[in-house]
């Protein structure tokens, strides 16, 4: 069974870069052909993807946030990270990440989300 | 506003049948892209509950059934039971994202 779990800081101040980490455990993040996601959802709101990476470093992103998002991957610790730069407030949310399969492009696995709040 | 459009709320009673339609477009699920629907418990992340318009994962009650037709899709929940008390999202592809609807909380009265 793939479980998947997100870690990083829970406060981050404005202008600031968020950094969050995805550990995949249960499988190796190289075997099957698929992609790793972020998605995240503000409080009260709906959810939103923000970009994928698969094993070979490949990414796709988000239109509206791809000036200020990079998503990495690092296969020896079975990881995917995310980066956001420049954040505000309304990048305030519940941060997931979820594994991508491909020739369907639905998220099969989800980790448990964490809260990322921007304030000073 | 999200790029699928479903209902803010439905909502039924114990044994009852509910369905919460996700329309889209041309350039998402009209262009022939899958639909695919999730369940969100209250404090939890969203579950898989359809993948590819109307297939069930393993573990997933048979329930709960999807279609897709033109540029909309549906899901149907057969048997209401109070635990199916939930946010549904429905979710496809357009222009090389992942788009999805707005959420619709299903309350069982």
């Amino acid at each position: 069974q793939v479980q998947l779990q997100e870690s990083g800081p829970g406060l981050v101040k404005p202008s600031q870069t968020l950094s969050l980490t995805c550990t995949v455990s249960g499988g190796s993040i190289s075997s099957g052909s698929y992609y790793w996601s972020w998605i995240r959802q503000p409080a009260g709101k709906g959810l939103e993807w923000i970009g994928r990476i698969y094993t070979s470093g490949s990414t796709n992103y988000n239109p509206s946030l791809k000036s200020r998002v990079t998503i990495s991957v690092d296969t020896s610790k079975n990881q995917f990270s995310l980066k956001l730069s420049s954040v505000t407030a309304a990048d305030t949310a519940v941060y997931y990440c979820a594994r991508d399969v491909p020739n369907g492009d639905y998220f099969d696995y989800w980790g448990q989300g964490t809260l990322v709040t921007v304030s000073s | 506003q999200s790029v699928l459009t479903q209902p803010p709320s439905v909502s039924g009673a114990p044994g009852q049948r509910v369905t919460i339609s996700c329309t889209g477009s041309s350039s998402n699920i009209g262009a022939g892209y899958d639909v695919h629907w999730y369940q969100q418990l209250p404090g939890t992340a969203p579950k898989l509950l359809i993948y590819g318009n109307s297939n069930r994962p393993s573990g997933v009650p048979d329930r709960f059934s999807g279609s897709k037709s033109g540029t909309s899709a549906s899901l149907a929940i057969t048997g209401l039971q109070a635990e199916d008390e939930a946010d549904y999202y429905c979710q496809s592809y357009d222009s090389s994202l992942a788009v999805f609807g707005g959420g619709t909380k299903l309350t069982v009265l």
